[in-house]
């Protein structure tokens, strides 16, 4: 079965700091993977699109990483911000039976405190 | 910001009652999708349409219906609404299947449903 597994389910880290999120999936074959930011009460929002070939790809203080042999993601935040608070979701895109397709993780839930 | 719009943004309704829900997009993209959020859980797809009158079943799409008569908007239809349909629904829009290129997905902001 084609899944997609997030961790940890929550984090808490002090403004400032780093942190790192990871997404290991067994959808295959694998075309892509991206990663989104979804604000409480609102939709998510796109940070990265990973193809199989990329292995590295940052957007400002967002950097993901993908080890598709491992089938592994990270998405690493460097000095984190109050506003960083939000859920994240990893997103792969895989074939089956010739349709194409979006497996969702259940997502990070990260809260920054001052 | 992508041009979604979705209403209405919050609605409680009983049991066995109809609802619809609205997402009107501005982009001219030719595909639409609609899913459900649940804590716990991925956002998990309903139904989908690849262009007017063209649409067809997710993986959750039971007790669902959709329509799209016109580019711009999909209607997402509970016939007889079920506690179990509580949820937040998301629609999204892409201007590619995903098939021959990554294709970005944009999301509304969200329609939470109470059903009572």
């Amino acid at each position: 079965k084609n899944q997609v597994e997030q961790s940890p389910q929550s984090l808490i880290i002090l403004e400032g700091k780093n942190c790192t999120l990871q997404c290991n999936y067994t959808v295959s074959p694998f075309s892509n993977l991206r990663w989104y930011k979804q604000d409480t009460g609102r939709g998510p929002v796109s940070l990265t699109i990973m193809t199989f070939s990329e292995n590295t790809k940052s957007n400002g203080r967002y950097t993901a990483t993908l080890d598709a042999d491992t089938k592994q993601s990270s998405l690493h935040i460097t000095a984190s911000q109050l506003s960083d608070s939000a859920s994240y979701i990893c997103v792969v895109r895989g074939f089956s039976g010739g349709y194409n397709k979006l497996i969702f993780g259940a997502g990070t839930r990260l809260a920054v405190h001052p | 910001d992508a041009g979604i719009t979705q209403s209405p943004r919050h609605k409680v309704t009983e049991t066995g009652t109809p609802v619809t829900l609205r997402c009107h997009q501005t982009e001219n993209h030719r595909y639409m999708y609609w899913y459900r959020q649940d804590p716990g859980h991925g956002l998990r797809l309903i139904h989908y349409s690849y262009g007017v009158k063209d649409t067809d079943k997710g993986e959750v799409s039971d007790g669902y219906s959709v329509s799209r008569s016109k580019t711009e908007d999909f209607l997402l239809t509970l016939e007889s609404a079920t506690s179990s349909q509580t949820s937040v629904y998301f629609c999204a829009i892409s201007d590619t299947s995903g098939r021959r290129a990554p294709g970005e997905l944009f999301f509304g902001e969200g329609s939470r449903l109470t059903v009572l």
